[in-house]
């Protein structure tokens, strides 16, 4: 089955810095590649998603990235807010099931 | 749009009982929804998969007569913990799909139910 590795399990960032979060995935038949933001208490929220035929998409702050080939996404944060802080999951998808990665704790300090 | 409610958000119940969560898409059609289970600082687990009308497909090592899922309409589906036991205390969180729908690929989460069984 489908395996999804993400890194770093904790970031600590500066207000108004950037913030990257990297996952890979093992099976190449994987297309869909949504991102969700947690916080505490509450349910997954999605922010961004890629399917496999893009390689990048930005939505304001917030940009995915992904290399088919080396089986990899990306989530980029741009101009870091305290109300960034959350725990970030990704996944990746195929024949309608989803694989999680870890989570990333994101810390924006002020 | 696109809400996925869950009630209740908590519950504590005693050893022995069984606590039912249900799951509501609020404006969308959900033929298919998920259970997930999450322990704290870890990722989501994938319990279940219902699709609206038919038996639930659960996942390897989780025990379906211990967690019974009906998914009886479009826009609710309810996960029964039954016989709960402390070790089954966690974070419950459903999701829903539309496949037939422009967003079918979106995965829409509830807010979750916390579990504490005494």
């Amino acid at each position: 089955g489908e395996n999804v590795e993400q890194h770093p399990s904790t970031l600590s960032v500066q207000e108004g810095d950037s913030a990257v979060i990297k996952c890979t995935y093992s099976d190449s038949a994987s297309n869909y590649f949504p991102w969700y933001k947690q916080e505490l208490g509450k349910g997954p929220q999605l922010i961004i998603d890629i399917r496999s035929n893009v390689g990048e998409k930005k939505d304001q702050r917030i940009a995915v990235t992904l290399n088919k080939t080396a089986k990899h996404f990306s989530l980029h944060i741009t101009e870091t807010q305290p109300e960034d802080s959350a725990v970030y999951f990704c996944a990746a998808r195929y024949a309608g099931k989803s694989t999680f990665g870890d989570g990333t704790t994101l810390t924006v300090k002020p | 749009g696109a809400v996925v409610s869950q009630h209740p958000s908590w519950v504590i119940c005693k050893s022995g009982t069984s606590v039912k969560i249900e799951c509501r898409s609020l404006d969308f059609q959900a033929t298919t929804m998920f259970w997930y289970r999450q322990f704290p600082k870890q990722s989501l687990m994938l319990m279940a998969t219902s699709n609206e009308g038919s038996k639930a497909t659960y996942e390897q090592g989780v025990e379906k007569d211990k967690f019974l899922i009906n998914h009886a309409s479009l826009t609710l589906s309810t996960l029964t913990v039954t016989s709960a036991h402390p070790e089954d205390s966690s974070f419950y969180i459903c999701s829903a799909r539309d496949p037939s729908s422009g967003r079918g690929s979106e995965q829409f989460f509830g807010p979750g139910t916390r579990l504490t069984v005494l």
